[in-house]
């Protein structure tokens, strides 16, 4: 079965730090690879993806994510954390088995920057 | 702002009752994705509807039931409503529903069942 695990539930960094939010991964084929971020009440916002190609993918708001296939893991990272970054971040692995290519959501992480 | 629009924001019931939540997908997008967030069982896939056509079923109670309409707007139905079915519903879109899509979500329908 395809699944995501985010051992973390909550993260601490001070601001100005970098920051690592940690997402492994289960899949049988290509694994197709997003992340997300939950502000209070708001949706889920998409910040990047990784399909193909680089290793190393580029998203919004400065983030960028790395993925390692013999680690089974796609990390969330940011050089520089900002107060404005707490939020909750859901990593999650398209279903590639089911023929619904529905996400499968990881538990989430709270990421808390601190000024 | 991701063009997915849900009404209503916050909806407050009693158990037994029904409600409608209703979903506007991206415009052009064909495929609608429900998904249920809890606190005990996270971010749940509910229904998938593509084109008016349903295209795969989730974790979803019999109790619920969706549609997508000509105009792709989605319903999702949830009657006989328990305290359990407190949760924030999320609907997402994407074109047409491929694996390397990214699918792009609404605010939520945060519900409430006294």
């Amino acid at each position: 079965a395809q699944s995501v695990a985010q051992p973390e539930d909550q993260v601490n960094v001070a601001e100005g730090n970098p920051l690592t939010v940690k997402c492994t991964y289960s899949v049988s084929g290509n694994p197709y690879l997003f992340w997300y971020v939950q502000y209070p009440n708001r949706g889920l916002q998409f910040l990047l993806k990784y399909i193909t190609g680089d290793n190393l993918v580029k998203g919004s708001y400065g983030f960028e994510a790395e993925f390692n296939k013999s680690q089974t893991s796609f990390h969330l990272k940011k050089p520089s954390a900002l107060v404005s970054d707490s939020a909750l971040y859901f990593c999650a692995v398209r279903d590639t088995t089911s023929g619904t290519y529905k996400y499968i959501f990881g538990t989430g992480t709270r990421l808390k920057v601190l000024a | 702002d991701s063009g997915v629009t849900q009404t209503p924001k916050h909806l407050i019931t009693a158990t037994g009752q029904r409600v409608t939540l209703r979903c506007s997908p991206r415009s052009g997008d064909l495929s609608v994705y429900w998904y249920q967030q809890s606190l005990d069982q996270g971010l749940q896939f509910l229904i998938q509807y593509y084109n008016g056509e349903e295209r795969a079923k989730g974790n979803i109670l019999e109790r619920f039931s969706a549609q997508q309409f000509p105009d792709l707007h989605s319903e999702l139905n949830l009657s006989s409503l328990e305290l359990g079915d407190s949760a924030l519903y999320f609907c997402a879109s994407s074109d047409a529903g491929g694996p390397k899509e990214t699918q792009y979500f609404g605010p939520g329908t945060r519900l409430l069942v006294l």
